[in-house]
């Protein structure tokens, strides 16, 4: 059965400090793997994908993901964050053929401090 | 120009009525999607439809009836609402499977 854990319900950090959003899934072949962000009242916006190739991704907005298969991993990380980048933060997994269907994890709120 | 637009933004409605959220693309996707999301922030996939055509129909009560006219829209129509159906519902739209999905800015729906 397909499932995403994102096991971080809540994540503070300091503006320009680091980021990490924690991500693992289980599924039953190799997925696509995303990153989604939905700012307050808004809906999903795409941070980036893995499809295939080169395990780490870049995205928008300065984000990039690192897929570790090994540890069914698909990490988000951002060098220095900005008080804009405040927002909830979910991971999904589809298949790679056949139906067109994304599971999401729970999602991971960021709050941005000065 | 919103690329996937839902209307209302907003609907606070009563036990027992009847109602419906309309979605828009005019990004040339065939796919459309109403996903669900709860007061956790859990988004699951209610309804699939591709040119038309319903291809993913999750285990939802069917008092949820989609429509899609044409490939540009795709309603939902929730029949008897009761207090759980209390959620954020998003429309989205992508090509067959290319992966990234549009969302759309989500209709609120509280029942009373």
């Amino acid at each position: 059965a397909q499932s995403v854990t994102q096991p971080d319900i809540h994540i503070t950090v300091s503006e320009g400090a680091s980021l990490e959003l924690r991500c693992n899934y289980s599924y039953g072949a190799t997925p696509y793997l995303f990153w989604y962000v939905q700012s307050p009242g808004q809906g999903l916006q795409l941070l980036l994908k893995y499809f295939s190739g080169d395990t780490l991704v870049q995205g928008i907005k300065g984000f990039e993901a690192e897929f570790k298969r090994s540890q069914s991993s698909f990490n988000l990380r951002k060098p220095s964050v900005h008080w804009s980048d405040a927002a909830e933060y979910f991971c999904a997994v589809g298949p790679q053929t056949g139906a067109n269907n994304l599971f999401f994890g729970t999602g991971t709120r960021l709050t941005v401090i000065p | 120009d919103t690329a996937v637009s839902q209307t209302p933004k907003y609907l606070v409605t009563q036990m027992g009525n009847d109602k419906s959220i309309k979605c828009e693309q005019n990004l040339g996707h065939d796919t459309m999607y109403w996903y669900k999301q709860d007061s956790k922030k859990f988004l699951k996939i209610m309804f699939s439809y591709n040119n038309k055509e319903l291809i993913i129909n999750e285990t939802v009560p069917n008092r949820f009836s989609p429509k899609s006219p044409d490939k540009a829209h795709l309603n939902l129509h929730i029949n008897s609402l009761e207090l759980g159906d209390s959620a954020v519902y998003f429309c989205a739209s992508s090509h067959v499977w290319a992966g990234e999905l549009f969302f759309g800015e989500g209709s609120r729906l509280t029942v009373l």
